[in-house]
C-alpha cells in the first residue's frame, strides 16, 4: 500500500513555456501533500505543503505564481511551472500524507529540463 | 546549526559488510523517526519508521533511536550490491505531521 505516482516522469520543455506535474495517492487519501525540489547530489528541498480544498502554504524564497499548486481532490495535486527558464531545470518530486499518519510517502519524481 | 545532521560520505564498502548509517539531531521534540533509501533518479521510498527510542528490525535492516543522545542509526547487514543508493534519515516532533525535516543523505556504495 501507499503507492504515491507522479506523471509526466520526465518532460523537455521549451523556455517560456507552462509545464504541469500529476502527483496521485493510488490507494490512500492523501490529506496533505508536499512537493520537492533535488538538484543534483543535494539533499530535498521542501517547496510548499497543500491540504485539499485549501491554498498551498510555500516555503520561504518559493514564488507561488511561478510555481502554482493545486490541491483538487484527496488524490490529486497538481504543479504547474509557469513560464519555465533553465535554472528551473530541476528533480521535481512529490509526496502525500495521509490524515493521521506520521510519514510521508514519496512519489517516483518528475525530471525537468527546460532548454 | 542545522536540525538534522547527517554525513554525506560516499561510504564505500563490501558485499556481505554491515553497514552502520547515522544522523544527530539538535531539537529534543523530535519523535518520530524515518529512513528512506532512494536510488538515482527515484523518489525515496520508506525503509524504516520508529516512534520514539529504541530498536526495529525488519529484515536486514535495523533502525536506532537513542533520543538521550539525539543520534539515530541505520544498520544494514549482509550488505548487497542492490543497497547502494543515498540513505535519507527524517524526523518530525509529531505536532506538526506536515513539518519534516531531513538529512542531507549518506550515499552508500557496496562492491560486488
Amino acid at each position: 500500500g501507499a503507492v504515491v505516482s507522479q506523471h509526466p516522469s520526465w518532460v523537455i520543455c521549451k523556455s517560456g513555456t507552462s509545464v504541469k506535474i500529476e502527483c496521485r495517492s493510488l490507494d490512500f487519501q492523501a490529506t496533505t501533500m508536499f512537493w520537492y525540489r533535488q538538484f543534483p547530489k543535494q539533499s530535498l528541498m521542501l517547496m510548499a505543503t497543500s491540504n485539499e480544498g485549501s491554498k498551498a502554504t510555500y516555503e520561504q524564497g518559493v514564488e507561488k505564481d511561478k510555481f502554482l499548486i493545486n490541491h483538487a481532490s484527496l488524490t490529486l495535486s497538481t504543479l504547474t511551472v509557469t513560464s519555465a527558464h533553465p535554472e528551473d531545470s530541476s528533480f521535481y518530486i512529490c509526496s502525500a500524507r495521509a490524515g493521521g499518519e506520521d510519514t510521508q510517502y514519496f512519489g517516483p519524481g518528475t525530471r525537468l529540463t527546460v532548454l | 546549526q542545522k536540525e538534522v545532521e547527517q554525513d554525506p560520505g560516499p561510504l564505500s564498502v563490501p558485499e556481505g559488510a554491515i553497514v552502520s548509517l547515522n544522523c544527530t539531531y539538535s531539537n529534543s521534540a523530535f519523535q518520530y523517526f524515518m529512513w528512506y533509501r532512494q536510488y538515482s533518479r527515484k523518489g525515496p521510498e520508506l525503509l524504516m519508521y520508529t516512534y520514539s527510542s529504541g530498536n526495529k528490525e525488519d529484515g536486514r535492516f535495523t533502525a536506532q533511536v537513542d533520543k538521550s543522545s539525539k543520534y539515530i542509526s541505520l544498520f544494514i547487514r549482509d550488505s548487497q550490491p542492490s543497497d547502494s543508493a543515498t540513505y535519507l534519515c527524517a524526523m518530525s516532533d509529531g505536532y506538526n505531521f506536515n513539518k519534516f525535516y531531513f538529512g542531507s543523505g549518506t550515499k552508500l556504495n557496496v562492491k560486488p
